[in-house]
């Protein structure tokens, strides 16, 4: 079966600008999460979407912002970039059965360039 | 919450040695465990995860890995190491659904590079 799809692959974009990045999940799984993964502060949670709705949120300001589809699929939206935005930005998804998570199935992520 | 610690940021190995890295997490309530791989400009692949059960996991690409609850720690090891296995690995954790709190947050580690020479 096919696993996350996350689009676009690479972004480049300019400071003040915003952007989406898109995370499809695996089927049948309804809970995705997002992770920043950049050099200096490793892989820090962004929020976590189950049914639509945000479940977890980590410590990341407004500009960050998330939502999920009726089909699972989710997309996040940073606005007013800066350049400390840059990252690989991952999605991941899970089976949520009978409310408890056991794995999380990462996509290759999208690397987002702020100039 | 929860904090991990891998203690090596960097280890080089030579092809079919073994190699330990470590991990180790601070948790108030249970956690489950997970060892996940990067290569280059890819994203996470999980390697091994402890839920419950037997301390000793084993996963896929011949590693394994031991929980030790009194040491709060989960080392993996592979007994012979590969060129292939060259690569960034990752501890994380997240709450156990019994503990009351989301199990859907992984926390992750810095990250480990592992560097397998011929």
């Amino acid at each position: 079966k096919a696993g996350v799809t996350q689009t676009p692959r690479y972004l480049i974009k300019t400071r003040g600008q915003q952007v989406t990045l898109s995370c499809s999940p695996i089927s049948g799984h309804r809970s995705v999460s997002w992770y920043q993964q950049t050099p200096g502060q490793g892989l820090q949670f962004l929020f976590e979407y189950f049914s639509e709705t945000q479940r977890n949120k980590g410590n990341f300001p407004g500009r960050f912002s998330g939502r999920q589809f009726s089909n699972s699929r989710s997309e996040m939206n940073v606005s007013t970039l800066e350049l400390g935005d840059s990252a690989l930005y991952l999605c991941a998804s899970s089976l949520d059965s009978q409310g408890m998570n056991t794995e999380a199935f990462f996509g290759q992520g999208t690397r987002l360039t702020v100039v | 919450a929860q904090s991990v610690t891998q203690l090596d940021s960097q280890v080089p190995v030579f092809e079919e040695a073994p190699v330990e890295l470590r991990c180790n997490y601070s948790s108030s309530v249970s956690v489950y465990l997970f060892w996940y791989v990067q290569y280059p400009n890819q994203g996470l692949q999980l390697l091994l995860k402890y839920l419950s059960g037997s301390t000793l996991v084993k996963g896929i690409n011949g590693f394994e890995a031991e929980f030790n609850k009194s040491q709060t720690s989960f080392h993996l090891r592979k007994p012979s190491v590969h060129i292939s296995d060259t690569a960034e690995y990752f501890c994380a954790v997240s709450e156990s659904r019994y503990s009351g709190g989301s199990n859907y947050k992984l926390t992750f580690g810095k990250g480990t590079l592992l560097t397998v020479n011929p």
